[in-house]
């Protein structure tokens, strides 16, 4: 069965931290591999997406992700966190019919 | 362009009362999804179209939600009679490929069914 699994539901760092959030995925076939982020009140972003390739992307915002396929993850790091990434973030799989979301981690900045 | 547009924004009714969501995707896209995020569940895709077709509705809870895509710039989402377990917010996305390899997202419609 096709799952996404965010382990950590809330993560607090300071500004200017790094930043790891991390996502483990079961999915049969190779994934198609996305980030999305989450402001209150809003919908979704697309912050990043892996359907080939080289295994490292670059996202927006300076994110960036590393595909693994040994360990069946697709983390999220950003090497210097800013307040303004205080919000919500996503990882979806999916293939050629619909994406699978986890159920989201919380991120809070502390100046 | 406009982006991925839902109506309403927040819509609070009670018991048994019918509820319907709208949405309007972006021009040109040809696929819509429908999801529903608690925070409980987190986000959970009910139904998704394609080309105004209903491809895998397998996400609706049940007989009390319907959606519908009478054509490329309209869906709506019912759900008749509401319960109080239907109060989430939902949201409304399109895509340009099928089987939405890239979303965006509506604002999303907050509902709550006293």
């Amino acid at each position: 069965a096709q799952s996404v699994t965010q382990p950590d539901i809330h993560i607090t760092v300071s500004e200017g931290a790094s930043l790891e959030l991390r996502c483990n995925y079961s999915y049969g076939a190779t994934p198609y591999l996305f980030w999305y982020v989450q402001s209150p009140g809003q919908g979704l972003q697309l912050l990043l997406k892996y359907f080939s390739g080289d295994t490292l992307v670059q996202g927006i915002k300076g994110f960036e992700a590393e595909f693994k396929r040994s360990q069946s993850s697709f983390n999220l790091r950003k090497p210097s966190v800013h307040w303004s990434d205080a919000a919500e973030y996503f990882c979806a799989v999916g293939g050629t019919d619909k994406l699978i979301f986890g159920t989201g981690t919380r991120l809070q900045v502390f100046p | 362009d406009a982006g991925v547009i839902q109506s309403p924004r927040h819509e609070v009714t009670e018991m048994g009362q019918e509820v319907t969501l709208r949405c309007k995707p972006i021009s040109g896209h040809n696929s819509l999804f429908w999801y529903r995020q608690t925070m409980m569940r987190g986000l959970e895709l009910l139904i998704y179209f394609n080309n105004n077709v209903p491809i895998d509705d397998s996400g609706m809870p049940e007989d009390r939600f319907s959606a519908k895509m009478p054509n490329a710039s309209f869906s709506t989402l019912k759900i008749q009679p509401s319960e109080p377990r239907d109060s989430a917010v939902y949201f409304c996305a399109s895509s340009l490929e099928t089987g939405g390899l890239k979303l965006f997202f509506g604002s999303g419609t907050q509902l709550s069914v006293l």
